[in-house]
C-alpha cells in the first residue's frame, strides 16, 4: 500500500518548451502533495506544497510562474515547468500525504528532467 | 534556521559489518526526526521516525536510531549490513506546518557494501 507514481521517469526537452510531470497516489487519497527538487549529490529541497482544490504554497525563492502546480484531485498533482532552461535540469520528486496521516509522506520515484 | 547535517558523504562497509550513519540537526524545539533510504529507480522509503518517547527507535530492515538531545544527533545504526542495504540514506527533520510536516533533508550518505 501507499504507492506514489510519477510520469514520466525521464524527459528531455528543448530550451523554451514546457514540461508537465504527473504525480499520482495509486492506492490512497492524498490531502497534501509535495514537490521537491534534488540536485546531484545534494539533498531534496521542498519547492511547494499543494492541497487538493486550493492553490499551492511555494517555498521562498521558488518562482510560481515558472513552476506551475495543480492538485485537481485527491490522487493527482501536476508540476509544469514553463519555458524550461538548462538550469531547470534536475531530479524532481513528489510525495503525498494520506488523509488523516499528516505526518507520513510517501515518495514517488522521481523524474529526471534534462533541458537542452 | 532549521538544518540537518550528515557529515559522511560516502561510507563503505563490508557485508556483515556494523554500520552507523551520523546525523546532526539544528532545530529550536523538540524535533520530529526521520531516516529515509533512496534506491535507484525507487522513491524514498521511510526507515524510522522519532516523534517523542523512547529515544531508541526501531525501524524496518533491522535499522535503529537513537535520539540524543544533548548532542543534537539522530544516528542510524544496523548491527550487520547486507549487500542489499547499499543505497543513499537521508536524515530529515520535520517542521510542523498546520496538518503536515515540512521535511528538511540532509545532503545524504551514500552507502557501499563490499562482499
Amino acid at each position: 500500500g501507499a504507492v506514489v507514481s510519477q510520469h514520466p521517469s525521464r524527459v528531455i526537452c528543448k530550451s523554451g518548451t514546457s514540461v508537465k510531470i504527473e504525480c499520482r497516489s495509486l492506492d490512497f487519497q492524498a490531502t497534501t502533495m509535495f514537490w521537491y527538487r534534488q540536485f546531484p549529490k545534494q539533498s531534496l529541497m521542498l519547492m511547494a506544497t499543494s492541497n487538493e482544490g486550493s492553490k499551492a504554497t511555494y517555498e521562498q525563492g521558488v518562482e510560481k510562474d515558472k513552476f506551475l502546480i495543480n492538485h485537481a484531485s485527491l490522487t493527482l498533482s501536476t508540476l509544469t515547468v514553463t519555458s524550461a532552461h538548462p538550469e531547470d535540469s534536475s531530479f524532481y520528486i513528489c510525495s503525498a500525504s494520506p488523509r488523516g496521516a499528516g505526518d507520513e509522506q510517501f515518495f514517488g520515484p522521481g523524474t529526471r528532467l534534462t533541458v537542452l | 534556521a532549521q538544518s540537518v547535517t550528515q557529515p559522511d558523504i560516502h561510507i563503505t562497509v563490508s557485508e556483515g559489518a556494523s554500520l552507523e550513519l551520523r546525523c546532526n540537526y539544528s532545530y529550536g524545539a523538540t524535533p520530529y526526526l526521520f531516516w529515509y533510504v533512496q534506491s535507484p529507480g525507487q522513491g524514498l522509503q521511510l526507515l524510522l521516525k522519532y516523534f517523542s518517547g523512547d529515544t531508541l527507535v526501531q525501524g524496518i530492515k533491522g535499522f535503529e536510531a537513537e535520539f540524543k538531545r544533548s548532542q543534537s544527533s539522530f544516528n542510524l545504526r544496523k548491527p550487520s549490513v547486507h549487500w542489499s542495504d547499499a543505497a543513499e540514506y537521508f536524515c530529515a527533520v520535520g517542521v510542523p506546518r498546520g496538518g503536515y510536516n515540512k521535511l528538511i533533508f540532509g545532503a545524504g550518505t551514500r552507502l557501499a557494501v563490499h562482499p
